[in-house]
């Protein structure tokens, strides 16, 4: 089974809908984040968790909000979708290692279609 | 703030050539580097890392980078490309034991590459 994985894989939606990604990790991190992948822009950073206390804002967080209900599961909440919210979206999990060595693993990946 | 940089949008290899993919990087301090790499329908998979020590690093699928502190650039290599090679490549920056260790990577704007037969 994968490590870290995302729901749904695929999401049509309507502008003004909520929806929820959701991943799942059984690496045992503490560290989870969630990415934007936009053509030609790489991935962005929309929200971070450090612990299950510990939520900050990436650089894009406008129009997203995170849960995290356990060590291994953050949740990416779209309050009320736009279409400039297409994208595909990444969660991420890793392990600060020591001296700050840390390495992100990534999930598949949840591509969304907002109409 | 760190800042990664790839030249090349669009590289075109024919099966067997060797491949070089550019990475500049812009840090304050000794950066950690990243290579992952995205498959068409598939999320990132890490080829290699680099934190210190030996500035060649070998990484997965023979797969090798080169840390050139001098020159800024952390370029992706591989002798002979195989046809399954054809994706998307990501460079990225990572914070640094003594920075603002909050984990946060910086990518790159990607290099798609496409293997010709």
């Amino acid at each position: 089974d994968a490590d870290v994985t995302q729901t749904p894989r695929n999401r049509i939606t309507k502008t003004g809908k909520r929806i929820m990604l959701e991943c799942s990790q059984t690496k045992g991190h503490d560290r989870m984040y969630w990415y934007r992948q936009d053509p030609g822009l790489g991935l962005r950073l929309i929200y971070y968790s450090f612990d299950v206390k510990d939520i900050n804002k990436g650089e894009i967080s406008d129009g997203y909000s995170v849960s995290r209900q356990a060590q291994a599961k953050f949740s990416l909440s779209l309050e009320s979708a736009i279409p400039n919210q297409t994208a595909l979206y990444f969660c991420a999990t890793s392990d600060p290692g020591t001296g700050g060595r840390e390495t992100q693993y990534f999930g598949p990946g949840t591509r969304l279609l907002v109409l | 703030a760190q800042s990664v940089t790839q030249p090349d949008i669009h590289i075109t290899v024919s099966e067997g050539a060797s491949l070089e993919l550019r990475c500049n990087y812009s840090y304050g301090a000794t950066p950690y580097l990243f290579w992952y790499v995205q498959s068409p329908g598939q999320g990132l998979q890490l080829l290699l890392k680099y934190f210190s020590g030996d500035t060649l690093v070998q990484g997965i699928k023979g797969f090798e980078a080169e840390f050139k502190r001098s020159q800024s650039s952390f370029n992706l290599r591989k002798p002979s490309v195989h046809w399954s090679d054809a994706a998307e490549y990501f460079c990225a920056v990572g914070p640094t034991a003594g920075g603002t260790s909050y984990g946060k990577l910086t990518f790159g704007q990607g290099t798609i590459l496409t293997v010709h037969p």
